[in-house]
């Protein structure tokens, strides 16, 4: 079983709509999470940490369950731009940060 | 904001030729330094860990007598692509810690390698 595990998608969606992505993880150890944001050909940027709370910045939504070890990030009123690959990131074994496979957003007009 | 650079963006070399990539954090000091490798449509691989003035700890199957790590100051790391193959052609990513506490890492625009 992979440590990080995404759905690769990719998910198409028009303009205005509002997506989620899943991803779950393995080390039931984890103590921190983050979604990080990489568009073709480019290296990953960081998108935003996920805390136990659940936080919020804009359009974008994070929540955490540590009992099912699941993390999600919902995307509101998605515009083109939001077009890239998702990665969920993990803190596995040694505080070493562990990356989900992606998961592909396409925002059609 | 923390700043990643990575020189060169682009190389193309003749198979067997040695290639170095340098990783430098601008703006803050980076105790650790990571590199990865991302073949297309693939997910970021982490190669190795390198920390400051200590030897590298390489992921399983990476040959660390191939991918020599340096780590000599704390806003250098290089990766050098010994005797590369058409196999070694790649994107190699370095991402850096902050030595403040905090597990964010922030990565480097990336080198796209290409052994011909």
């Amino acid at each position: 079983r992979k440590e990080v595990e995404q759905d690769p998608g990719p998910f198409n969606v028009p303009e205005g709509a509002t997506v989620a992505f899943n991803c779950t993880y393995s080390n039931s150890a984890s103590q921190s999470f983050f979604w990080y944001r990489q568009d073709c050909r480019k290296e990953p940027k960081l998108l935003m940490s996920v805390y136990s709370s659940g936080n919020e910045d804009g359009r974008f939504t994070a929540q955490l369950n540590r009992a099912s070890q699941y993390i999600s990030l919902l995307i509101r009123d998605s515009k083109l731009s939001d077009s890239a690959t998702y990665l969920c990131v993990v803190n596995g074994a040694g505080n070493m940060l562990t990356f989900g496979g992606g998961t592909r957003l396409m925002v059609k007009p | 904001g923390a700043v990643v650079s990575q020189h060169p963006s682009r190389v193309i070399c003749k198979s067997g030729t040695s290639v170095k990539i340098e990783c430098r954090s601008l703006d803050f000091q980076a105790t650790t330094m990571f590199w990865y490798r991302q073949f297309p449509k693939q997910s970021l691989m982490l190669m190795a860990t390198s920390n400051e003035g200590s030897k590298a700890t390489y992921e399983q199957g990476v040959e660390k007598d191939k991918f020599l790590i340096n780590h000599a100051s704390l806003t250098l790391s290089t990766l050098t692509v010994t005797s590369a193959h058409p196999e070694d052609s790649s994107f190699y990513i370095c991402s850096a810690r902050d030595k403040e506490p905090g597990l964010e890492q922030y990565f480097g625009p990336g080198t796209r390698l290409t052994v011909t």
